[in-house]
C-alpha cells in the first residue's frame, strides 16, 4: 500500500487552464504538506494543513488553492497556469505539526510532474 | 530568508570508499534538523531528526552529526554501495515555525563500482 499517493503521477496542459493535483495519505496522519520543486531542484513549501486547517501559507499566487475535505486529502487546485509553474510538486504528510521528533517526519508522495505549455 | 546550505553539491565515490558532506543552518532559532535520501524518480526518504546538539544518528552505515552552536551537520556514509547514490537533503526548522522545513539544495552522491 503506498502511504502517500498522488494523482496524477504527470499532467501536460496549456496555459491558461485550471487543473488540480489530488493527495491522499493512508498513515492516519493529521498534517499534510504542498511543496514544489523549483528549477534549481530546491524543494520550497507552499502550504500546510493540519487536522484541515490551513497552518502554512507561503508567498504563492492565490491563482493555487489547496483544499483539505478530510486529514487524509489534501488537493491542489491550480487557476489560470501559467508557463512558470512547470515543476515537479510533492505532497508530504507528518504524524502531527511538531510535537516531537517522530511526529515530525514528513513522509513524501511520488510527486505530479507538471508541464504547462 | 533562511538560508540552509549543502556542500558539495556533488561527488563522486569509489564502491568501499568513506565519505560525508555538509549541511549548514542558522545556528540561532533552532528545532531540528532532518535528512532524507532521495533517489531518482522516488520520493524523499527520512533518514535521521536531529534536535540535540552533540546529537549522532545512526542508520547501517549511514551516520549523522550535529552542532547547533556553530550551524552544522555532517551525513556520514562508511563503505559506500551503488544503492547509495541518492540525493541527501538537509532540511531546517526553527522555532514557532509550525512544521515548516526549509530545505538545502542537496548533495548528489554517485557510488562508481
Amino acid at each position: 500500500d503506498t502511504a502517500v499517493s498522488q494523482t496524477p503521477k504527470y499532467l501536460v496542459t496549456q496555459m491558461g487552464n485550471d487543473k488540480s493535483i489530488k493527495c491522499e495519505q493512508n498513515l492516519g496522519h493529521d498534517t499534510m504538506y504542498w511543496y514544489k520543486q523549483d528549477s534549481k531542484k530546491f524543494l520550497k513549501i507552499m502550504f500546510s494543513y493540519n487536522n484541515k486547517e490551513l497552518i502554512i501559507n507561503e508567498t504563492v499566487p492565490n491563482r493555487f488553492s489547496p483544499k483539505s475535505p478530510d486529514k487524509a486529502h489534501l488537493n491542489l487546485h491550480i487557476n489560470s497556469l501559467e508557463l512558470g509553474d512547470s515543476a515537479v510538486y510533492f505532497c508530504a504528510s507528518s504524524q502531527d505539526w511538531g510535537s516531537g521528533e517522530f511526529g515530525e517526519t514528513q513522509y513524501f508522495g511520488p510527486g505530479t510532474r507538471l508541464l504547462v505549455l | 530568508i533562511l538560508n540552509v546550505e549543502q556542500s558539495p553539491q556533488s561527488l563522486h565515490v569509489q564502491e568501499g570508499d568513506s565519505t560525508n558532506f555538509t549541511c549548514s543552518f542558522p545556528s540561532s532559532n533552532f528545532y531540528a534538523l532532518h535528512w532524507y535520501r532521495w533517489e531518482t524518480a522516488k520520493s524523499p526518504e527520512a533518514l535521521f531528526v536531529m534536535t540535540l546538539n552533540g546529537d549522532e544518528k545512526k542508520k547501517g552505515r549511514i551516520s549523522a552529526t550535529l552542532n547547533t552552536k556553530e550551524g552544522y551537520s555532517y551525513l556520514y556514509i562508511k563503505g559506500s554501495q551503488p544503492e547509495d547514490s541518492a540525493t541527501y537533503l538537509c532540511a531546517f526548522k526553527g522555532w514557532a515555525a509550525g512544521n515548516k522545513l526549509t530545505f538545502g539544495g542537496g548533495t548528489r552522491v554517485l557510488v562508481k563500482p
